[in-house]
């Protein structure tokens, strides 16, 4: 079955840590992959995308997702979050033979000051 | 441009009641979605309409759930009658191309 995978879905970070949230989904044939984010009390906001091309995405706030077609993965990463990064962070898929997203189950970022 | 907008915010009501959700998409925005995340679970896919038309309402739970998009415009979603696993939050987006704009939702409360 098609299915996208969080693998955390809690993390604490300090200011200024590294961050690296997984993605792995399970589709055959070509994907668009998606980060979205949901800050508190705000809409689900797109931070990065992929269809094509260079497989290294940067999206807005720092964030940046590496596509590894190999692993089916697409993780996000920020070199150093900051408290204003707290948020929910969903990783979504659309095969191309389809049109609607697919999200995993999302993660809960807290970071603490 | 105004975003998507949902109402009500949050709705709370008793089992075997009826509630409808509505949703404004982006103005020119052909593509409408509704997504529901039920607590803890993912957000799921429950329908797409282009325009008025129903293109795939292969995510709708059962025959309680209905969706309507009059004149490809604004939709809603009712259901009818509420059980309590339907609690959730219920989201709406539109698009006109890949780019999906999401609304911020309507919590769904059923006690």
């Amino acid at each position: 079955a098609q299915s996208v995978s969080q693998h955390n879905h809690h993390v604490i970070l300090s200011e200024a840590a590294s961050l690296e949230l997984g993605c792995n989904y399970s589709y055959g044939g070509t994907v668009n992959l998606f980060w979205y984010v949901q800050y508190p009390g705000q809409h689900l906001q797109l931070l990065l995308k992929y269809f094509s091309g260079d497989p290294l995405v940067k999206g807005i706030k720092g964030f940046e997702a590496e596509f590894i077609k190999s692993k089916f993965s697409f993780n996000l990463r920020k070199p150093s979050v900051q408290w204003s990064d707290t948020a929910e962070y969903f990783c979504a898929v659309i095969s191309n033979s389809g049109y609607a997203l697919n999200f995993g189950k999302g993660t809960s970022l807290l970071v603490t000051p | 441009e105004a975003g998507v907008t949902q109402f009500p915010s949050h709705s709370v009501i008793e089992k075997g009641q009826t509630v409808t959700l509505r949703c404004d998409p982006i103005s020119g925005h052909d593509n409408l979605y509704w997504y529901r995340r039920v607590m803890g679970k993912e957000i799921k896919f429950l329908l797409h309409f282009v325009k008025e038309s129903k293109q795939d309402e292969s995510g709708m739970p059962n025959n309680r759930f209905l969706a309507e998009r009059t004149g490809g415009t604004y939709s809603t979603l009712k259901v009818q009658p509420a059980e309590l696993e339907d609690s959730g939050v219920y989201f709406c987006a539109s698009s006109q191309s890949w780019e999906t704009t999401f609304g911020s939702g309507t919590r769904l409360t059923v006690v």
